[in-house]
């Protein structure tokens, strides 16, 4: 399997909270990230936590990092339908093969509905 | 914060011919860049990293000869997709990364072959 999962869809009517689950696998991760895709473009980093922090808060974003469970999460305040896009966790990796490179989810719908 | 343009945004190419693809990191230096190729609906799957000045590592199944990474300057890289065929078709994307900045995304190429 993936070491980095996500669920795949998410449904959330605007002006609620949207939570986005992530597990992964290295134990050793330094930095955690939130990457957001709209249709037809790049990632762009939404946010990022680092190893040693539980939680992480910027504007309507929080991140939540449990690292004994390796799970990480994002919540979105008040979703609007710009937030409507795919989100990726990440993880930076740490392995002889792997060490600075990205380990992507397979992304997370979300779908904001009015 | 730190920028990744890459060029074109798509390109429509016939069956034999070879693309390439840019990056290039605007207002920093950039000794690492990564190249992804995409699929409709699915995460970023992760080609070649291209460290400034030596041979770009390759990823396990990626043909080298057919995906050619050049990184000649701290501040570009380019893909070459030679003897392109419609298999090729996808979304390309680059990341380049530095101390400050962490990882940094361009904002893709829709590459069509016909």
């Amino acid at each position: 399997g993936e070491d980095v999962e996500q669920s795949l869809f998410l449904s959330v009517r605007e002006g609620d909270s949207s939570v986005i689950n992530c597990t992964y696998t290295d134990s050793s991760s330094t930095y955690l990230y939130w990457y957001k895709q709209e249709p037809g473009a790049g990632l762009q980093l939404l946010t990022y936590i680092f190893s040693n922090m539980d939680m992480k808060q910027d504007q309507r974003l929080t991140v939540l990092l449990n690292k004994k469970d390796k799970h990480l999460s994002l919540r979105i305040a008040d979703t609007q339908t710009g937030d409507s896009a795919i989100y990726f966790c990440a993880e930076a990796g740490r392995g002889a093969d792997s060490w600075g490179k990205l380990q992507f989810g397979a992304g997370t719908q979300v779908v904001v509905t009015p | 914060g730190a920028v990744v343009s890459q060029h074109p945004s798509w390109v429509i190419c016939k069956s034999g011919t070879s693309v390439k693809i840019e990056c290039r990191s605007l207002d920093f230096q950039a000794t690492t860049m990564f190249w992804y190729r995409q699929f409709p609906k699915q995460s970023l799957m992760l080609m070649a990293t291209s460290n400034e000045g030596s041979k770009a590592t390759y990823e396990q199944g990626v043909e080298k000869d057919k995906f050619l990474i050049n990184h000649a300057s701290l501040t570009l890289s380019t893909l070459t997709v030679t003897s392109a065929h419609p298999e090729d078709s996808s979304f390309y994307i680059c990341s380049a990364r530095d101390r400050a900045y962490g990882y940094t995304f361009g904002s893709g190429t829709r590459l069509t072959v016909v």
